[in-house]
């Protein structure tokens, strides 16, 4: 059964980068046909997709955030990493990472896997 | 770049009843749309892909119709464990959520 699970830090200053990481197990992150996502979800609020990569390392972000994100992938230790810079109070969310699983390229895909979530709260 | 609408916002319903959930995009995404339940403090949970096939373990009382730009979520009997919120998703867009709250 393939699991993941995302640590890193929980609470962020302003102005600073939030960096995540997802570990996997039960599974290989190099697996073809599946992509590597992260999608965040503010407090009462709905869920927001920031961006997904390949194990080759091919990325494609939310063009919302695009600018400041950045997502990594280590094959080595079967995860990948998010980092979000210049972070300000509205980045404060529960952070899910997720697999992807492409159905028809470009059309359609969806989230087959999630992590269980972590709150990062952006505050002095 | 596509947006989804779900009516209604929240649904009140007893245990048995038939809860219908709608999603509308703003334009044609053929049948690729999916939906996910979320239950408080948990993760969503895929339920539905291509708009109406069942994802592993999803019971059948859940099911998805629709294509084009109009899609429908709906179970059949509700159960206990079933009031949560429900989102749609096709790509990277995800709809607000309909909340499906004990009546």
């Amino acid at each position: 059964q393939l699991q993941l699970q995302e640590s890193g830090s929980g609470l962020v200053k302003p102005s600073q980068t939030l960096s995540l990481t997802c570990a996997v197990s039960g599974g290989s992150i190099s697996s073809g046909g599946y992509s590597w996502s992260w999608i965040r979800q503010p407090p009462g609020k709905g869920l927001e997709w920031i961006g997904y990569i390949y194990h080759s390392g091919s990325t494609y972000y939310n063009p919302s955030l695009k600018s400041r994100v950045t997502i990594s992938v280590d094959r080595s230790k079967n995860q990948f990493s998010l980092k979000l810079s210049s972070v300000t109070a509205a980045d404060t969310a529960v952070y899910y990472c997720a697999r992807r699983i492409v159905v028809v390229p470009e059309l359609g895909y969806y989230f087959d896997y999630w992590g269980q979530g972590t709150l990062v709260t952006v505050s002095s | 770049e596509i947006v989804l609408t779900q009516s209604p916002a929240t649904l009140s319903l007893s245990p048995g009843e038939r809860a219908t959930l709608s999603c509308r995009a703003s334009q044609s995404v053929s049948s690729y749309l999916a939906w996910y339940q979320q239950k408080p403090g948990q993760a969503p949970r895929l339920l539905i892909y291509d708009a109406s096939n069942r994802a592993t373990g999803i019971p059948a009382r859940f099911s998805g119709s629709g294509s084009g730009t109009d899609f429908t979520l709906t179970i059949s009997s509700l159960e206990p464990e079933d009031f949560a919120v429900y989102y749609c998703q096709q790509r990277g867009a995800f709809g607000p959520g309909t909340k499906v709250d004990i009546k």
